[in-house]
């Protein structure tokens, strides 16, 4: 069935060094990449997000890398600050549903 | 713009109950997905509805149910409740464009405790 792994499963840093999470998903039909950080007691927020048709998209110390032959997609924050400590997930859907499957997140500490 | 609200923040039910948790989307949404979310299981999906209609559902029993009004507000109800049912019950709302695979945004949840 339809599957998200998402890789490590928690993750320190020194602030300012980078951080790396990978997602691989099963469905070769998923079309669309989310990715969300959720802090203690609230929601999940949509920090970014990439489509099929693109390899990499970039917003300020925020990247997100697509290899769709590989089916792995994965987030990289630069110049981490303490501030991006939360837990990260990623998410893969496809045209025609609204359905998400989501990894299991990652629990980011970011150490000053 | 306001974002999801969702509504009660916080509820407490014994084994047995039923309870009807409610979300209203962003202005000018027109669907509206239903999560679980367990440190178990992680996030879930539930349901979507898009114009007062299922369009998508996920695997949970029939306890599990939803509707959305014309105003696209959406409740969600689980009857018979279980401990296992605790959980963060998170709604999403997307445009609802037809194609699918937008984003959604997430409301606080609700945080739903069964004894």
């Amino acid at each position: 069935g339809e599957n998200v792994e998402q890789h490590p499963s928690t993750l320190s840093v020194q602030e300012g060094d980078s951080a790396v999470i990978k997602c691989t998903y099963s469905d070769s039909a998923s079309n669309y990449f989310p990715w969300y950080k959720q802090e203690l007691g609230k929601g999940p927020q949509l920090i970014i997000d990439i489509r099929s048709n693109v390899g990499e998209k970039k917003d300020q110390r925020i990247a997100v890398t697509l290899n769709k032959t590989a089916k792995h997609f994965s987030l990289h924050i630069t110049e981490t600050q303490p501030e991006d400590s939360a837990v990260y997930f990623c998410a893969a859907s496809k045209s025609g549903t609204y359905k998400y499957i989501f990894g299991t997140g990652t629990r980011l500490k970011v150490l000053a | 713009k306001a974002g999801v609200t969702q509504t009660p923040r916080y509820l407490i039910k014994t084994r047995g109950q039923q309870v009807t948790l409610s979300c209203s989307p962003i202005s000018g949404h027109r669907s509206v997905s239903w999560y679980q979310q367990t440190p178990g299981q992680g996030l879930q999906f539930l349901f979507e509805y898009f114009s007062e209609t299922q369009r998508n559902k996920g695997n949970f029993p029939g306890r599990f149910s939803g509707r959305q009004f014309s105003n696209s507000r959406s409740e969600m109800n689980v009857s018979t409740l279980e401990l296992g049912d605790s959980a963060l019950y998170l709604c999403a709302s997307s445009l609802g464009s037809s194609g699918g695979a937008y984003e959604q945004y997430f409301g606080p949840g609700t945080r739903l405790t069964v004894t």
